[in-house]
């Protein structure tokens, strides 16, 4: 099956500086990428997602960037905010969208 | 309000005493699926159905059962609870077609002693 990892586990910046959060995953035939933050104590939701037939895309201080032939996306967040602080998931979908296959997570702190 | 609804959100429990998580949505989903999570393991799936009586093992199907007898509905079953089992649980439901949003409940936390 698929596999997803996720680096880095922890990851610490100073308020306005930038983020970034990588993954890998195995299966080719992956075709779709949300990432979802979960701030502490509460439930996932979706920041940001891209399709297999798309680059790059951007919402406000998020960006999310796919390399399908090194079988890589990447997280990115400018300026960051003490709100920006919670553990993100990247994840990796196939069979139609069924079925979902998480990274390990990665624990943000943003330090005002 | 468009919400997922997890109960019960706490429970602790012994070994091989069955147990049901039940999971309820108001937005007429047609797939929901349950996720256990795990500290360095992230979110892992368990079971995921994409309508009344059609359910599919996730990544992480063994010590589980599921059925999809009303589209609203997605319960968890627990026939015989081991320590191994001891987790955080997330239901999510999404539409079928169009965005494929998750929508999150709020978690179950199951002990089992």
């Amino acid at each position: 099956g698929e596999n997803v990892e996720q680096h880095p586990s922890t990851l610490s910046v100073q308020e306005g500086d930038s983020a970034v959060i990588k993954c890998t995953y195995s299966d080719s035939a992956s075709n779709y990428f949300p990432w979802y933050k979960q701030e502490l104590g509460k439930r996932p939701q979706l920041i940001i997602d891209i399709r297999s037939n798309v680059g790059e895309k951007k919402d406000q201080r998020i960006a999310v960037t796919l390399n399908k032939t090194a079988k890589h996306f990447s997280l990115h967040i400018t300026e960051t905010q003490p709100e920006d602080s919670a553990v993100y998931f990247c994840a990796a979908s196939i069979n139609n969208f069924n079925k979902f296959y998480f990274g390990s997570g990665t624990k943000l702190n943003v330090k005002p | 309000e468009a919400q997922v609804t997890q109960n019960p959100r706490y429970l602790i429990t012994v070994t091989g005493k069955k147990l049901t998580v039940t999971c309820s949505q108001n937005m007429n989903h047609e797939y929901m699926s349950w996720y256990r999570q795990d500290p360095g393991l992230g979110l892992r799936q368990i079971y995921y159905s994409m309508n009344v009586e059609v359910t599919d093992k996730g990544d992480v199907p063994e010590g589980y059962k599921v059925s999809r007898k009303e589209k609203r509905n997605f319960p968890l079953i627990l026939e015989s609870p081991s320590p191994n089992q001891t987790s955080l649980y997330f239901c999510a439901s999404k539409r079928s077609s169009g965005a494929n949003v998750l929508t999150f409940g709020a978690g179950s936390r199951l002990t089992v002693l």
